[in-house]
């Protein structure tokens, strides 16, 4: 299958900084990429969807000026969580989707813990 | 409204003891049902997309099949390995590209 990677795995900050996570396509052209977070033992719950050269659609209660995507090219997009409070502890998960496929691709999972 | 509704929540099984997870889906023109494998700590694993009633698909120990309300996804002989969380999704016909996910299925197999 094709192959995303997400990075970092773990992140510890502290409360107020901001934090990056990248996630690239490797191995294809990813025309829309989603970001999600996912609470211990719940599936997973999206925040927002971008398409390539374009402003990220949020969902419903997710804050855009807290969570900034950028998806600036066809192999990466970024969540920065912007002045990080422990309440945005969580795992974030990134994946992406071609053209060509109907299929999500995801990444590992980025860990972020705010101290 | 788009809906999947995965059970059991939990399932535990002996090495070698057969079984099958269910999906129940209520979507608006189904444009794709996915199966996916999470272990813990990981992000979820692509393993089928089935988007037709009567279609199957097989891998290894896990056979998925599809029918206009529901999708198995059948166990053969299951290994520890096969231990995760299996999570399955609908991608519907509206406007929206969203996956709607069930809340996934905790597989445990013992040895």
């Amino acid at each position: 299958g094709a192959v995303v990677s997400q990075h970092p795995s773990r992140v510890i900050c502290k409360s107020g900084t901001s934090v990056k996570i990248e996630c690239r396509s490797l191995d294809f052209q990813a025309t829309t990429m989603f970001w999600y977070r996912q609470f211990p033992k719940k599936s997973l719950m999206l925040m927002a969807t971008s398409n390539e050269g374009s402003k990220a659609t949020y969902e419903q209660g997710v804050e855009k000026d807290k969570f900034l995507i950028n998806h600036a090219s066809l192999t990466l997009s970024t969540l920065t969580v912007t002045s990080a409070h422990p309440e945005d502890s969580s795992f974030y998960i990134c994946s992406a989707r071609g053209q060509a496929k109907n299929i999500q691709y995801f990444g590992a999972g980025t860990r972020l813990s705010v101290l | 409204e788009d809906q999947v509704t995965q059970s059991p929540e939990a399932l535990r099984l002996q090495e070698g003891e057969s079984s099958s997870l269910n999906c129940s889906y209520t979507v608006s023109g189904l444009r794709g049902l996915f199966w996916y494998r999470q272990d813990p700590g990981k992000g979820p694993e692509f393993l089928f997309t089935l988007y037709s009633a009567g279609e199957e698909k097989e891998k290894e120990r896990l056979k998925a099949t599809l029918t206009k309300k529901e999708s198995f996804l059948h166990i053969t002989a299951p290994k520890p390995e096969d231990s995760a969380t299996y999570l399955c999704a609908v991608r519907g016909g509206g406007a929206t590209n969203k996956l709607i996910f069930g809340t996934g299925t905790l597989l445990a197999v013992q040895p």
